[in-house]
Formats: C-alpha cells, structure tokens, sequence
C-alpha cells in the first residue's frame, strides 16, 4: 500500500468522547488527505494537507479536525464524536503536483470506526 | 449530486467476458482516473487519462474519454474472478484543486 499505515484500523468508541486517527507515510510526498466512505455516497473529502502545518478543509469537514506537524504524519480528530461519524476513513497521499494537475493517490488500508 | 457518477452500479458476469462500466461528471476536467477496490481494502490507482486524450490502455484496461458528452468508459477484457471488486472514477475538477469520486460500480465476476 505505496508505504502508507492507518491506526488503529478498527475502532468502537462512545458517542462524545474525542477519537484520533493516524495516517503514516513513508514516501515524504507533500500532499495528504482524509476520506471518509459510507454507502451511498462514495468517498468524499474531510480535509486535506499540502504541507506540514498546511492543511485545507474538504466537503465534509464539520466535527473534524487535522493537524499535521511532520511530513509523514496526518492526524485526524474527531473532537466529540457521533454516531453520524461512523464510517470508513480512508488516508491517502499524492507526490507533488504535475502541471498544475493532482496525480495519482495511494490510499491507506482504512480504519472502520464505529460510534455508539 | 456527485461530480462523477458510475453506470451501473452493479454487474456480474462470467470469467472470461469484458465488463464495461460507464462514469458521466458535470464540470470541466483536467483527469479523469479510475480505481480499484477489493473488499475491505483500500483504493488502489488503475489509470489516469488526461483531458487532451482520447483513449489509453494499460494491460486488459482500456478507457476512453468523450469531453463532449463529459463521459469515460472503462473496459476490462477476459475478465477474471480476481476483478471483483468496486470501481472508482474520480475526476480532477479545474479549479477545485481536488480529486471528487464516483460512488463506484459493483463488479462481480462469476466462475
């Protein structure tokens, strides 16, 4: 999985208690991001990052936060999670963009959380 | 509604047959890509063609592109039972500065 690792990858926890999740790359590329995946709609965007300390919002970013301190590592928060949040998230990583065009992702294996 | 959508969003078929899957999006785009996704696993890049092309091949792949119709097509000849999985298109949007995914075709490949 292109030197990508997600923790944990399975997670029950009680709906408001604050919940972190870890993205971990190998590969020193500059670009991250956070998807979550629910049926029905697909994957869609949390947030993202285009350098450390450098991150942006996505489509569907209310209740998150990120916080990127190092190239390698993208850490997701869920600061009082609900059980709308129960999901799949996905981590994935891009190289520097080409001609001003975003290349190819690679994508984490996921980490499947669940809400009570 | 999504950027990209995929037709169908399911399709079984036998070993061996082509399993051909549509993906329609609404906006201009600089890519269009499609990924692969087995079961419980993250997506994995099958192909990326740009909006200047018309056709590209990789393997038993072959996607076209019609910016007119704002379409792209994914073609896998001689399937095999290791196809099944889901599939992604997901567009590079101008001026989004993002990549925006489909909600996936269900393949399955029947032995």
């Amino acid at each position: 999985d292109a030197g990508i690792t997600q923790s944990p990858r399975h997670k029950v926890t009680e709906t408001g208690t604050p919940v972190t999740l870890r993205c971990h790359q190998t590969e020193n590329h500059r670009y991250m991001y956070w998807y979550r995946q629910d049926p029905g709609h697909g994957l869609r965007l949390i947030h993202y990052s285009y350098g450390v300390k450098d991150t942006d919002k996505g489509e569907v970013s209310d209740g998150y936060s990120v916080s990127r301190s190092k190239t390698e590592d993208f850490l997701l928060t869920l600061e009082s999670a609900t059980s709308s949040q129960t999901s799949v998230y996905f981590c994935a990583i891009s190289p520097e963009w080409f001609y001003g065009t975003q290349e190819t992702q690679y994508f984490g294996p996921g980490t499947r959380l669940l809400v009570l | 509604s999504q950027q990209g959508e995929e037709d169908p969003q399911a399709l079984s078929i036998q070993e061996g047959e082509n399993a051909t899957m549509n993906c329609s999006y609404k906006t201009s785009i600089n890519n269009l890509q499609w990924y692969r996704q087995n079961s419980g696993r993250g997506l994995v890049h099958l192909i990326l063609i740009r909006s200047n092309e018309r056709e590209k091949h990789s393997g038993r792949l072959r996607v076209t592109l019609d910016t007119s119709k704002k379409s792209s097509s994914l073609l896998i000849t001689a399937s095999r039972a290791a196809d099944t999985a889901s599939y992604f298109c997901a567009t590079y949007v101008q001026g989004a500065q993002k990549l925006v995914f489909g909600q996936g075709t269900r393949l399955t490949i029947n032995p």
